[in-house]
């Protein structure tokens, strides 16, 4: 079993449309979490930086993290066909060495 | 805003060939860290440095190196690559451990 777990999806929603993505993660040593945006082929993308429980909002973004249950989310408001992309949650904080441990990704895709 | 630097972005290596990938981190940046990511997968870590010092070690194999100059950028050494190296390796930035990291548009290496 993986250290962390994401439905890989693929979701797909329309446009405006409010989206959920969560993961799951079993080391409760992981401190540090966070969320990316991949496109095809390229690098990952920062969207959310969290360290503590509770939400975090950032524009159409809000990163949420339940350190009891082992379970955070990111919530996209208002979901634009720009927003299709693979997700992948990041998480860090076992060894104290930055070390980022990711979700499968979910691949999502938001229909005009 | 200065993102993190990567070359060469695409490279095509013959089987036991030597491939160097380089890394220049976001300025200020003194922790680096190297992820290969196959496709359809999530990234992996391989290795990191932190102030120049190797500072966490994943499953990287024995036929790869890599350092961090006194200048924070950092190469990393395939030798002897096999066909099961061909993946999109991603350099990641951040100022110290645990905090955000930010990755660089990639490289794609091809072993033929």
């Amino acid at each position: 079993q993986k250290e962390v777990e994401q439905d890989p999806g693929p979701l797909s929603v329309p446009e405006g449309a409010i989206v959920s993505l969560n993961c799951t993660y079993s080391n409760s040593a992981f401190q540090y979490f966070m969320w990316y945006r991949q496109y095809s082929r390229k690098g990952p993308e920062l969207l959310m930086y969290t360290y503590s429980s509770g939400n975090k909002e950032d524009g159409r973004f809000t990163a949420q993290v339940d350190k009891s249950s082992k379970y955070i989310s990111l919530f996209i408001r208002d979901s634009q066909p720009s927003d299709s992309a693979t997700y992948l949650c990041a998480m860090t904080g076992s060894g104290n060495t930055g070390k980022l441990i990711f979700g499968q990704g979910t691949t999502l895709q938001v229909k005009p | 805003a200065a993102g993190v630097i990567q070359s060469p972005r695409h490279l095509i290596k013959e089987k036991r060939e030597t491939a160097t990938l380089k890394c220049y981190p976001i300025p200020r940046h003194d922790t680096v860290y190297w992820y290969q990511q196959g496709p359809g997968q999530d990234p992996q870590f391989l290795i990191s440095f932190y102030e120049k010092m190797q500072s966490d070690k994943g499953s990287i194999p024995d036929r790869f190196s890599a350092q961090q100059f006194s200048d924070y950028h950092s190469e990393l050494n395939m030798s002897s690559l096999e066909l099961g190296d061909s993946a999109l390796y991603f350099c990641a930035s951040s100022l110290g451990l645990n905090n955000e990291q930010f990755f660089g548009p990639g490289t794609r290496l091809t072993v033929l």
